[in-house]
This record gives C-alpha cells, sequence and structure tokens, in this order.
C-alpha cells in the first residue's frame, strides 16, 4: 500500500488560495489519489480525485505531475468555514475495484480573519 | 435516503464487556468499513467488506469482529472491550462516485 506524507499543520488567511501538497514515492500504476475533509467530531468528506494531471470540481483542484510521485490540493479563496483537517490517500478509485484505503495523519488548515 | 447511520452515538463500557456497534446504509453499496480514530490522530482502518458474506482485516483488526450477512449492514463487535478501544469508529460505505461515512460512534472504555 502507498504511504503518503502531508504537512501536519498550515495556516491561511480568509481570500487567499490555498495549497497543500502529498507526498507518495511509491504509488502504484492502478492506484487514484483521494482527498479528504474532516470538520471536529464529524466523519471525513470526500472532496475530490484524480489520476494524473488536473482535476477540478466545485470546491477544489487536483493537480497530478506526470510521475505522480506528488499531488497538490487547491483551495480557491478559503474562507474560515475551510478550518478542518485534509487527508490524502493512494489506492483503488472510487467505484473501482475495491482494495483498502489508508488514511495519513492529514493536514490541518487553520484560517484565520 | 439516510446515508450511512451508526448507532449508538455515545457509549460507556467496563474493561471486559462486549457489545456492537451498528451500522446500515441505503445506498445498496458493495462497500464497506470501519475506522476509529484516536484523539489528534488520523483515522485507521479496522475491518472492511466488500459484499455480503466477505470481509477482510484493516490494520488494526485485533479485538474485534465484523460480519456481513446483507448488503445493509455491516456491525462492529466488540469482543472484550480493553481502555486502548475508547475512540471514535466511523463506518463507511463506497459507491460509484464518493465514499461516505457516517457519524460516528464515540466509545469510553473504564
Amino acid at each position: 500500500l502507498a504511504k503518503t506524507t502531508q504537512p501536519i499543520s498550515m495556516d491561511s488567511y480568509e481570500g487567499q488560495e490555498v495549497n497543500i501538497t502529498c507526498s507518495h514515492n511509491n504509488i502504484a500504476t492502478n492506484d487514484y489519489i483521494t482527498w479528504y475533509q474532516q470538520f471536529p467530531s464529524q466523519g471525513p468528506r470526500f472532496i475530490i480525485q484524480g489520476y494524473k494531471t488536473k482535476v477540478t470540481n466545485e470546491v477544489a483542484s487536483l493537480f497530478i505531475p506526470a510521475d505522480r510521485k506528488s499531488s497538490t490540493l487547491s483551495l480557491p479563496r478559503v474562507s474560515l468555514s475551510d478550518t478542518a483537517v485534509y487527508y490524502c490517500l493512494v489506492g483503488a478509485p472510487i467505484g473501482g475495484a475495491t482494495n483498502k484505503l489508508i488514511f495519513g495523519t492529514g493536514t490541518l488548515l487553520a484560517v484565520q480573519p | 435516503n439516510a446515508g450511512v447511520t451508526q448507532t449508538p452515538k455515545f457509549q460507556v463500557l467496563k474493561t471486559g464487556q462486549s457489545m456492537t456497534l451498528q451500522c446500515a446504509q441505503d445506498m445498496n453499496h458493495e462497500y464497506m468499513s470501519w475506522y476509529r480514530q484516536d484523539p489528534g490522530m488520523g483515522l485507521r482502518l479496522i475491518h472492511y467488506s466488500v459484499g455480503a458474506g466477505i470481509t477482510d482485516q484493516g490494520e488494526v483488526p485485533n479485538g474485534y469482529n465484523v460480519s456481513r450477512s446483507t448488503t445493509e449492514d455491516f456491525p462492529l463487535r466488540l469482543l472484550s472491550a480493553a481502555p486502548s478501544q475508547t475512540s471514535v469508529y466511523f463506518c463507511a460505505s463506497r459507491g460509484a462516485d464518493t465514499q461516505y461515512f457516517g457519524p460516528g460512534t464515540r466509545l469510553t472504555v473504564l
């Protein structure tokens, strides 16, 4: 199973763009990269998933370089409500062949006014 | 459509007691899993299931049993509770385009 490494914490201010990078040096050919968000006392919430290049949805963008050994979650114009822990996972895609999904320690993003 | 439901929300046990944490989903998902989250830590996979009648171990399976007799339900059993099992337990269900987590069960073992 591919292991991921993320910064433990990051600080930002409202209105700024935030980029959180995840390292996954031993990612397998069939692995996808998935990001989750977790607020205190709640279960994680799926944000975005990708395999290569760039994926964008209504809340975030995911950038994956050609070697796929890292990925960057980009949150545009963060607000106070984006303060949460963000997890990067590497493994089977949502809806694809099932295997274990292992969470790392995540990145605590603190957004200040 | 209730998504993923978990009961109870809170539970206090004494060392050695057994109990079952319930998890149900109404989305007809094949893949379900159980995680535990200790204070200030990430989630750790306990057990998972890829369909009715099929279960497998995750990272930290010791002290827990699971079964999957129906697609909808995936209960987690604590055989003999220990203080080290004090944690928040999350059940998850995965479908075609996302994975949904339940609200969690906060378990304290005295």
